[in-house]
Order: structure tokens, then sequence, then C-alpha cells
């Protein structure tokens, strides 16, 4: 089974640029994570989709990140303007519906704001 | 206080040696994840347990779910199994917890 896969590997950006990245999740999963991961620390969830629509979205700063799920497939997540704070690791994931299924992550989107 | 919690933080090993990683979490859950992430940033899922023990290879993953704990053990650790090994707890949604990881570090 193809893993989650994540473009670019790597993106160095200058602050206040915008930046976007893709997330293609494993086959018939229907449910599909963002995750920021700042160095040092545990990934936290930026937004979890349920097929096309938006589960939880709580920890999205809406004022500069925005994400998209159509057709209930492959995801963007996009930010705009970046901020030096918003240098990280940025997980894609992915799982079947449900408590006693596993997660697929992605190798990870690292994005440097300079 | 943070909902899941690790200990090491670090870990230091020599070949060989036998590695015990330990998470605690505050409430009860549907399912605990243990994962690995290499220094690239890619995170790999080791295993998911809701009760008992499960092994793979030379990985053994245990939990307790009355006193809300689980270990990780590493048997005859290698360098190539240096990495930050992660817990992450799932409630009763589809929502992952994660604990802020055990940096490991296993030298020849």
């Amino acid at each position: 089974e193809a893993g989650v896969a994540q473009s670019p590997r790597y993106k160095i950006i200058e602050k206040r640029q915008s930046v976007a990245f893709w997330c293609n999740p494993i086959s018939g999963h229907a449910t599909l994570y963002w995750y920021q991961q700042i160095l040092g620390q545990g990934p936290k969830l930026l937004i979890q989709f349920q097929n096309n629509g938006v589960v939880d979205d709580s920890q999205l700063p809406k004022d500069r990140f925005s994400a998209e799920r159509l057709k209930g497939v492959d995801s963007t997540l996009k930010i705009q303007p970046a901020k030096l704070e918003d240098s990280a690791v940025y997980l894609c994931a992915s799982s079947k519906q449900g408590f006693n299924y596993g997660y697929t992550f992605g190798s990870g989107t690292r994005l440097t704001v300079v | 206080k943070n909902e899941v919690e690790q200990s090491p933080q670090n870990l230091t090993a020599q070949e060989g040696e036998f590695i015990t990683i330990n998470c605690s979490y505050s409430v009860g859950i549907s399912a605990l994840h243990w994962l690995q992430q290499h220094p690239g940033g890619g995170i790999v899922s080791l295993f998911m347990l809701s009760s008992g023990k499960k092994k793979h290879g030379r990985l053994i993953a245990t939990i307790n779910i009355q006193e809300k704990h689980s270990s990780l053990h590493i048997t005859a650790s290698h360098p190539r199994d240096s990495a930050v090994y992660i817990c992450a707890v799932r409630w009763n949604t589809d929502k992952l917890i994660f604990g802020t990881g055990t940096r490991l570090q296993v030298f020849p």
C-alpha cells in the first residue's frame, strides 16, 4: 500500500510570503490531519477533515492559515502571510474512520521562514 | 500539566543495551500509539495498543489501563534505533494527543 505523500519536502521562504503544502492520503482513508511540529515539541493538530468536511480546526490560526480537502482526497494547507514562528515541520496523516484504526503519517514538509 | 507525559526526555545508550521509555496519561483512553520520528521529520507508527502487550522484532510495547501507563522497550539496541519516540493517546474522538517525545541516541 502506498504511504501518505507530501510535498514539497523542504521549503524556505521569507516572512510575509505565502506557501502551500500538499498531501495525498492513503486511498480509502476518510480522515486526514494536518499537524504542526515546532522543533523540540510534539505535533500539534491544526485541522482534521472527515472526507471533505472540517471536523476540528480549533487550533488553526485562521487569520493566516487555510486548508481545504476538495473531493475528500488530496488536501492543501496554505500560509499567507508567513511569520518567523511558522518555521516547523508540517505533517499530514490519514486514517480510516473510527477508533480502532491507526494513523499513517507522511514524511512531512520542513518549512523555514527567514 | 501535559495530558501525556513521557520519560525520560533524553536517553543515551550503548549498543546492545535494553531500553525502556515510559508514557503516562491522565484520563481513560481508547487507544495509545507509539511513534518513531527520525531527524528528517517523518513519523512511523510502531504500535497501536488498547490493552496488554505487542511485540514486533526487537520492539515491545505494553500498556496498563488501570495505571494509565505504557512502556516501549527496545531489546539489543542498535545505533539505527536512534530517533525520537513519541507516545500519543486517543480518547473517544479521532484526535491524537501527543507527548513531547523521548530522544534516544544509541552509540556503537
